[in-house]
């Protein structure tokens, strides 16, 4: 089975400070995304990787950052989260086949920032 | 860029046909429909994804009329369990993507 696995399921945060969320597949993919979801707005991307070292920004990059150092493995940064950073994070993972494929998500950070 | 518009909640019951709509007026040549179905505290979940004409799976078929501006998902005899939030996924060439706000699926016994 294909596993996306974010590192926390929850997360609590003061505003001001540096966030880290981790998201790892095990299947080899070329291409990471990280979504956020809010209520009433589905799926927003924040930024997307389609190799190691490589990211392109998604539609809502501001007040974030990623790494993606391994191919494994790609981190979402909030350098100073903000309370309208308080959302559910999804991380996904899919294969470069040269179409439009299945992307596997992970189960999602709800990070709260107080 | 193609935007995609769905009902925000529909409700059936066990045993109908249930068909949700999704509304994607400019969608462009390259560009693929896919659909996904989310469960609480769980991240979404591929059911189907077309281009045209009709696609079937174990699951779902999905309808795409020859002007593909708007693509239907059918779920055949629904259970209770199928009640989620299903979104419609607009996708093109370098990695446009254009999520509907999803619709919410209730099914009552």
């Amino acid at each position: 089975d294909v596993k996306v696995t974010q590192s926390s399921r929850y997360l609590v945060k003061r505003t001001g400070e540096k966030v880290f969320l981790e998201c790892v597949q095990d299947m080899d993919h070329e291409n990471m995304f990280w979504y956020r979801q809010d209520p009433g707005l589905g799926l927003r991307l924040i930024y997307f990787s389609y190799d190691v070292k490589m990211k392109e920004k998604g539609d809502i990059p501001e007040g974030y950052s990623v790494s993606r150092e391994k191919k494994e493995r790609f981190s979402l940064i909030l350098e100073s989260a903000s309370t309208n950073q308080t959302s559910m994070y999804l991380c996904a993972s899919r294969a470069d086949t040269g179409g439009r494929t299945e992307a596997f998500f992970g189960q999602g950070t709800r990070l709260t920032v107080v | 860029l193609a935007k995609t518009t769905q009902p925000i909640s529909m409700d059936s019951y066990e045993g109908q046909e249930v068909n949700i709509t999704c509304s994607h007026n400019n969608i462009a040549t390259n560009d693929y429909i896919t659909w996904y179905q989310q469960f609480p505290s769980q991240g979404p979940r591929f059911i189907i994804q077309g281009y045209k004409t009709k696609v079937t799976n174990e699951v779902a078929s999905l309808f795409i009329p020859a002007d593909r501006k708007s693509s239907t998902l059918s779920l055949p005899r629904v259970s209770l369990s199928d009640t989620a939030v299903y979104y419609c996924l607009v996708e093109g060439s370098n990695y446009q993507l254009i999520w509907g706000a999803g619709t919410k699926l209730i099914i009552k016994p």
